[in-house]
C-alpha cells in the first residue's frame, strides 16, 4: 500500500517568509498529485494538482509546488506567506489510472505571524 | 450551487447509540467519500463508493457502514457509537469521468461519543 509522509507538522514563519513543505509518497507507479489546504474551522478546499506534463504546478494564493519523480516528491511553496496562510495542509497521491482513492498525508499545521 | 452539505453540523451521542451522519450533493459526481479526521492523524478513508449502487472499503471501516441508494447521497452510519469514534467527519465527492478531476469537501460534522 502507498503512503505519504509529510515531513513538517508544524511550521511557524514570520510574514513575508518564504515557505516549503515536504510531501514523499512511497509508491513507484504513475500518480496524480494534489494539495489541499483547510483553513480553521473550514473544510478542505484543492490548492493544485497535478496529473501530468509540465512538473512545476502552479496554483491558487500564490502557491505552487514540483513533482520530482526521482525523489518521489511533491513539495508545495510560496516565496512570501502571508497571515491569511495560517492553515492546514494536506498532500494527497492516488494511483494514476482509475483508483480515484488519493492517500492524503497527516497534514502539516502552518502558522504566519503578522 | 451549495456543493455538498452535511448534516448535523455536530453532535454528541452516548456510547452504545445508532447515529447516521448525512451527505448530499447537488454536482452529480459520481463517486462519494467518507473521511474522519483525527489531530495528528490527518484524513483517514472510512468507506468510498464509486457509483450510485457500489461501496467500498477504506483504511478504517470497522464501525461504520454506508449505503448509496443513489447518485446524490451517501450516509454514514454508526451502528453502537463508541468513544474512539469521537472525531470530525468529512463527506467528499468527485467526478471520475473525464481527466484532471478533484476531490470537493463538505463543512464536515463534529461528533462527540460520550
Amino acid at each position: 500500500a502507498q503512503s505519504v509522509s509529510q515531513h513538517n507538522h508544524h511550521v511557524i514563519l514570520s510574514e513575508a517568509a518564504s515557505l516549503e513543505l515536504g510531501c514523499n509518497y512511497s509508491y513507484g507507479g504513475t500518480v496524480n498529485l494534489f494539495w489541499y489546504v483547510q483553513y480553521p474551522g473550514q473544510h478542505l478546499q484543492l490548492l493544485l494538482k497535478y496529473f501530468s506534463g509540465d512538473p512545476l504546478v502552479k496554483g491558487i494564493k500564490g502557491f505552487e509546488a514540483e513533482f520530482i519523480k526521482s525523489k518521489f516528491s511533491f513539495n508545495l511553496r510560496k516565496p512570501s506567506v502571508q497571515w491569511s496562510d495560517t492553515a492546514e495542509y494536506f498532500c494527497a497521491v492516488e494511483q494514476s489510472g482509475g483508483s480515484y482513492i488519493p492517500t492524503f498525508g497527516r497534514g502539516t499545521s502552518l502558522i504566519v505571524h503578522p | 450551487i451549495a456543493g455538498i452539505t452535511q448534516a448535523p453540523t455536530s453532535q454528541i451521542l452516548a456510547a452504545g447509540r445508532r447515529m447516521t451522519l448525512r451527505c448530499t450533493q447537488d454536482m452529480r459526481h459520481n463517486a462519494m467519500y467518507w473521511y474522519r479526521q483525527d489531530l495528528g492523524l490527518g484524513l483517514r478513508l472510512i468507506h468510498y463508493s464509486n457509483t450510485a449502487g457500489t461501496t467500498g472499503k477504506g483504511e478504517v471501516p470497522d464501525g461504520y457502514s454506508v449505503s448509496r441508494a443513489n447518485t446524490d447521497d451517501f450516509p454514514l452510519t454508526l451502528a453502537s457509537a463508541v468513544p474512539s469514534q469521537t472525531s470530525v467527519y468529512f463527506c467528499a465527492s468527485r467526478r471520475t469521468s473525464g481527466i484532471y478531476n478533484e476531490q470537493f469537501f463538505g463543512p464536515g460534522t463534529r461528533l462527540t461519543v460520550l
